[in-house]
């Protein structure tokens, strides 16, 4: 069965720290793709990267970078140089399969809230 | 501007009170979806549209129904809410599966 765990409830930071948050997922497909959305205060969800299961490349964009490991079943976000406009909760998550065969369903993690303080 | 547009953003309602929560996507995506999001529960799948006139059912589709008409709209309809129905809702949409899936600005429905 498919399941994404997000270990971190909360994390707080002060400005200008790295922080990590962690997101472990498991499927048995082959075919997969993960992802990373932020939802701020104000309450919508911002789509931040999407990885498929054949792609091990970490990526950077900005003060954001991903680390996919399939060995480990992780695929974790680095902010680096956190500012307070990153407070908001985080939320990883999986969808599987391809076309034919998926209903497009994005089983999410439970979110880890991230605060800044100045 | 490209954009899953919902309404209302807040809506309060009595129980029994049927009511029907909008979707429109400006993009010509074929996959529509609803979800629900609960505290401590994240977000779950309600319905899901593969394209015109093809729906199916999510994870927690009791108490709920779509329509899928035409390709720009996918409105989710209670029928006879309940309290247990309170909670945001977010409508999303794709070109096709698995691509970046975009959200609307989501819906806080509370049902006394």
């Amino acid at each position: 069965a498919q399941k994404v765990t997000q270990a971190q409830t909360e994390i707080s930071v002060v400005e200008k720290e790295d922080v990590t948050l962690d997101c472990v997922y498991e499927t048995r497909d082959t075919t997969y793709y993960l992802f990373w959305y932020k939802q701020p205060p104000s309450g919508e969800l911002v789509f931040l990267i999407r990885r498929n299961s054949f792609d091990e490349q970490n990526e950077i964009s900005g003060r954001y970078s991903w680390n996919f490991q399939k060995s480990t079943s992780s695929f974790n976000f680095t902010i680096t140089a956190s500012q307070v406009v990153d407070s908001a909760v985080y939320f990883c998550a999986l969808s599987e399969g391809d076309y034919g065969g998926s209903q497009g369903n994005l089983i999410f993690g439970k979110g880890t809230k991230l605060s800044v303080k100045p | 501007e490209a954009q899953v547009t919902q309404n209302p953003r807040y809506l309060i309602t009595v129980t029994g009170k049927k009511l029907t929560v909008t979707c429109s996507q400006n993009m010509n995506h074929e996959y529509m979806s609803w979800y629900r999001q609960d505290p401590g529960l994240g977000l779950r799948q309600i319905y899901y549209s593969m394209n015109v006139e093809v729906t199916d059912k999510g994870d927690v589709p009791e108490g709920y129904k779509v329509s899928r008409k035409e390709k720009r709209n996918f409105p989710l309809i209670l029928e006879s809410p309940s309290p247990n129905q309170t909670s945001l809702y977010f409508c999303a949409s794709s070109p096709i599966l698995n691509v970046d899936y975009t959200f609307g600005s989501g819906t806080r429905l509370t049902v006394v």
